[in-house]
């Protein structure tokens, strides 16, 4: 019962387009939703988040949509850097848990070629 | 000046043996995870302890079992590996905003 999906495991983008990841989940409980990077033999690191009281956050080149109704949300970085390349992963929590359980998609390997 | 680290990186090990990987973080943070990526990549929570204390423990086997001796270390022991245990291990610490903060991973190979 996977509750957060991230359908595509892989994309390739040119420098300086614009990268577009999705997530999609099925758990209307949730309402708190982050992205992680992922560089090889590191562990993730946190990229930006939002909650489900906004439908946008924006953090210099990365910005993060939530569409509530249709359960998905997407990661846009623009314009994409060669430094970008990395393994991004999608999470959702309940805040209101007594204790944050993150729930996280399986990744997307996202390749920015010069 | 590492804020999540994992010892040992690397962990090769035979089927039945017992091993131990451990983690520490100098964040002061209270809370604290151990989370497996398996061959699919998906990450899954394991436990969390706050402050040496035990809040959340998924369907794991009884041959895990973390022990926290101070708010600031978490380590994870495994009694009897199996083949079905090679994965990475990871640590996390939650930080303020409901971020959490994952040490570098532990490679766990049963042969």
């Amino acid at each position: 019962d996977q509750q957060v999906k991230q359908n595509s495991p892989s994309l390739s983008v040119q420098e300086g387009r614009i990268s577009i990841l999705n997530c999609d989940y099925t758990n209307s409980m949730f309402d708190y939703f982050l992205w992680y990077k992922k560089y090889p033999a590191e562990g993730p690191t946190f990229l930006i988040s939002i909650s489900s009281i906004k439908d946008k956050n924006e953090d210099g080149r990365f910005t993060v949509f939530l569409n509530k109704s249709a359960k998905h949300l997407s990661l846009h970085i623009v314009p994409s850097q060669p430094g970008d390349s990395a393994v991004y992963f999608c999470a959702a929590t309940r805040s209101t848990q007594g204790a944050q359980k993150l729930v996280f998609g399986q990744g997307t390997r996202l390749t920015i070629n010069p | 000046d590492t804020a999540v680290s994992q010892t040992p990186k690397y962990l090769v090990t035979q089927m039945g043996n017992d091993k131990s990987i451990k983690c520490e973080q100098n964040l002061g943070h209270d809370t604290m995870y151990w989370y497996k990526q398996d061959s699919k990549k998906f990450l899954k929570i394991m436990f969390s302890y706050n402050n040496k204390e035990l809040i959340i423990n998924e369907t794991v086997p009884n041959r895990f079992s973390p022990k926290s001796p101070d708010k600031a270390h978490l380590n994870l022991h495994i009694n009897s590996l199996e083949l079905g245990d090679s994965a990475v291990y990871f640590c996390a610490s939650l930080g303020p905003g409901g971020v959490q903060f994952f040490g570098p991973g532990t490679r766990l190979t049963v042969l």
